[in-house]
C-alpha cells in the first residue's frame, strides 16, 4: 500500500528566510511525487513533480523539492519566503506501477509567512 | 487555469434530498476525478473515470454515484444527502502521467 505523510500541520516562517515543508512517502515500487498549493476558495494548483532524473526538481514561483530515496522524502523548499507564499501545501504520491487513479494526497501543511 | 468548471460553486440543502454536482472540462483529458476535502484529511478520492461510461470507486465512495456520458462531463450524485457529506468537493482531470488539474470546488452544506 502507498501512503504519504506531512508531519507538520503548520509551518511559520519570517519573510526573506528559507522555508521547508516536509513530506515522506511509502510506495512498493518507484514513486511519482507531486507538490500542489491551494489558495483560499480555490482548487489545488500544481507546483512541481518528480518522475525520474535529477533529485532536485525546480517548479513554479521559485519553489524546489529534493527527492531523497534513502529517506523516502520529498521536501519542498524555497530560499527566500514571500508573504504571498502563505497557503496550504499538499504533497502527493503515486507508485509508477499503479494506475493514474491511485494518487494519494497528504493531509496538507499550512504555510504562514510573517512580514 | 485548465478548462475545468464546477457547478454549482455553493449549495445548501437538507438531509435526505438528492444532490448532483457537475464537472465540465474543455481539455479532452481521459481521466476525471471527484474528491472531497475535509480538515485533517487532505483530499480523499470518491470516484474516478478513465473514459466515457468507465468509472470506478475511490476510497470514500459509499453514498455517492457518478456518471460520465460524454468526455467533457463528470457528474457526482448524492442519492440521499447526509450531514456527513457536508464538505468541499473538487473535480480534477489528467492525461497519462501528467499532474492533475483541479477545478475551484463546490462547497456543499447538508443541514
Amino acid at each position: 500500500a502507498q501512503s504519504v505523510a506531512q508531519p507538520e500541520d503548520q509551518v511559520n516562517v519570517a519573510e526573506g528566510n528559507p522555508l521547508t515543508v516536509k513530506c515522506t512517502y511509502s510506495v512498493s515500487g518507484n514513486p511519482y511525487l507531486f507538490w500542489y498549493v491551494q489558495y483560499p476558495n480555490r482548487g489545488l494548483q500544481f507546483l512541481l513533480k518528480y518522475i525520474t532524473g535529477d533529485n532536485l526538481v525546480k517548479g513554479s514561483y521559485g519553489f524546489e523539492a529534493e527527492f531523497n530515496k534513502s529517506q523516502t522524502s520529498f521536501h519542498l523548499k524555497k530560499p527566500s519566503a514571500l508573504v504571498s507564499d502563505s497557503a496550504l501545501y499538499f504533497c502527493a504520491v503515486r507508485d509508477t506501477g499503479s494506475s493514474a487513479s491511485k494518487i494519494i494526497f497528504g493531509s496538507g501543511t499550512r504555510l504562514s509567512i510573517r512580514p | 487555469d485548465a478548462g475545468i468548471t464546477q457547478s454549482p460553486r455553493h449549495k445548501v440543502t437538507e438531509t435526505g434530498t438528492p444532490v448532483t454536482l457537475r464537472c465540465h472540462q474543455t481539455e479532452n483529458h481521459r481521466y476525471m476525478y471527484w474528491y472531497r476535502q475535509d480538515p485533517g484529511h487532505g483530499l480523499r478520492l470518491i470516484h474516478y473515470s478513465y473514459g466515457v461510461k468507465d468509472t470506478d470507486k475511490g476510497e470514500v465512495s459509499d453514498g455517492y454515484s457518478v456518471s460520465r456520458s460524454k468526455t467533457e462531463d463528470f457528474l457526482l450524485t448524492l442519492e440521499s444527502a447526509t450531514s456527513s457529506q457536508t464538505s468541499v468537493y473538487f473535480c480534477a482531470i489528467s492525461e497519462g502521467n501528467q499532474p492533475q488539474h483541479f477545478g475551484d470546488g463546490t462547497r456543499l452544506s447538508i443541514l
